[in-house]
């Protein structure tokens, strides 16, 4: 069945860069999607990208997309104690399946 | 509303009881979804409306659990004769149409059933 995985923690220094892989299984894909979760809030998109594109840049987040691995990576630059969170992968086949959730712990 | 709106915000209630939670979604979203979450645990795809479309509602784990939406406006996700295993925290989103890119999450119900 469709599944998304994700390693559950990351830990990286405040200033270094943060990179969070994630990987799918349904190949028919059309969005896959980065949700952030902060204690006690909602899930909040931070970013998508459409199946047949294999980067998407937008401010100090880029998500590359690897198709043919279905691997897809979120790389949160300049990391800041304020991205601290919880990161959902989530692909969008039939419907939408998430992944378990990478935890970002930020070093000082 | 301005946002997507959930209650209770937390639900304690005893092993068999039945609950009811609600969802307000954002007005004017036609699409609306119920996750759920357990702890440490990705989120779970429960049931999705669509418009006045038939429901899609393959993630429902069991006939204990329900759905109900009015037109466009609130949905209830009603849980049956509870169990502990339903503990979780029971998210709703809400999306103009069918397009998930402009979906928004509501803080969630956290369900512990004791």
């Amino acid at each position: 069945g469709e599944d998304v995985e994700q390693s559950l923690f990351l830990s990286v220094r405040e200033g270094d860069s943060s990179v969070i892989n994630c990987t799918y299984t349904d190949s028919s894909s059309t969005y896959l999607y980065w949700y952030k979760q902060e204690p006690g809030a909602g899930l909040q998109l931070l970013t998508y990208i459409f199946s047949n594109m294999d980067m998407k840049q937008d401010q100090r987040l880029t998500v590359l997309l690897n198709k043919k691995d279905k691997h897809l990576s979120l790389r949160i630059a300049d990391t800041q104690t304020g991205d601290s969170a919880i990161y959902f992968c989530a692909e969008k086949g039939d419907k939408i399946i998430f992944g378990k959730g990478t935890r970002l712990h930020i070093l000082p | 509303g301005a946002g997507v709106s959930q209650s209770p915000s937390n639900k304690v209630t005893e092993k068999g009881k039945d609950v009811e939670l609600r969802c307000d979604p954002i007005s004017g979203h036609t699409a609306l979804y119920w996750y759920r979450q357990r702890l440490g645990q990705g989120l779970e795809f429960l049931i999705y409306f669509q418009g006045n479309s038939a429901p899609d509602k393959s993630g429902l784990p069991s006939d204990r659990f329900s759905a109900e939406r009015t037109g466009e406006s609130v949905s209830t996700l009603t849980i049956q004769r509870t169990q502990q295993e339903d503990s979780a925290v029971y998210l709703c989103a809400s999306s103009q149409g069918g397009s998930w890119t402009e979906a928004f999450f509501g803080q969630g119900t956290r369900l512990t059933v004791v």
